[in-house]
């Protein structure tokens, strides 16, 4: 089965401090992963997805993150926040199974950024 | 424009009332999700829907029901409102597809029973 851990509930950076937000997964089979963002009061949007061509992943607003197998890893990384970075974080997997459908998907806790000026 | 619809984006009532949450998608998406986030915790799949006439039960277990009759259109509904159902419902839609298409995500109804 399916799992994914967010290690930290609450990070907080200064603005133009690199960003750090860790996640670890637990999959059977060769998973799909994703990062989403969620704003006060907004619908989650899609940060980045590792389609497995490449094992550094970028996404939008200079965010990236990196799967690494052996540490069962998928870390989002920005080298300097902004702001506007401020919000929810959620590290999530695909409950798919292999020569099938698209499966469900499976949400960590969540990571709430805080951003200091 | 492609998009996502929720409708309301809030709603207070009282206990005991039928309610229906709506959700619609303009991407011509086959895959449907509803999803219940609580304040500060994780999304729980509570329905989804493979296309028309689909329904399936989610990982939550939930006093809701849906139904697909449209590809577009996918409305949640509760018989019988309770402040247990105090809650954020998310709408998703996604290609059906092999693994990788990303789910895209409506703004949210926060739903409050008294």
């Amino acid at each position: 089965a399916q799992s994914v851990t967010q290690l930290d509930s609450h990070v907080s950076v200064s603005e133009g401090t690199p960003v750090l937000l860790r996640c670890n997964y637990s999959s059977s089979y060769s998973p799909s992963l994703f990062w989403y963002v969620q704003h006060p009061n907004k619908g989650l949007q899609l940060l980045l997805k590792y389609t497995s061509a490449a094992t550094l992943v970028k996404g939008i607003n200079g965010f990236e993150a990196e799967f690494k197998k052996s540490e069962t890893s998928f870390h989002l990384t920005k080298p300097s926040a902004h702001m506007s970075d401020a919000a929810e974080y959620f590290c999530v997997v695909s409950q798919g199974v292999p020569g099938g459908s698209q499966g469900n998907l499976i949400f960590g806790k969540g990571t709430k950024l805080s951003v200091k000026p | 424009e492609a998009d996502i619809y929720q409708t309301p984006r809030y709603l207070v009532i009282g206990t005991g009332k039928k309610i229906t949450l709506e959700c619609s998608q303009t991407m011509g998406h086959d895959k449907m999700y509803w999803y219940q986030q609580d304040p500060g915790m994780e999304l729980h799949l509570i329905h989804y829907s493979y296309g028309v006439n689909s329904t399936e039960k989610g990982d939550l277990s939930s006093e809701s029901t849906v139904s697909r009759i449209r590809t577009e259109h996918f409305p949640l509904t509760l018989e019988s409102a309770r402040p247990s159902h105090t809650s954020q419902y998310l709408c998703a839609s996604s290609e059906f597809g092999t693994g990788l298409s990303e789910q895209f995500f409506g703004p949210g109804t926060r739903l409050t029973v008294l």
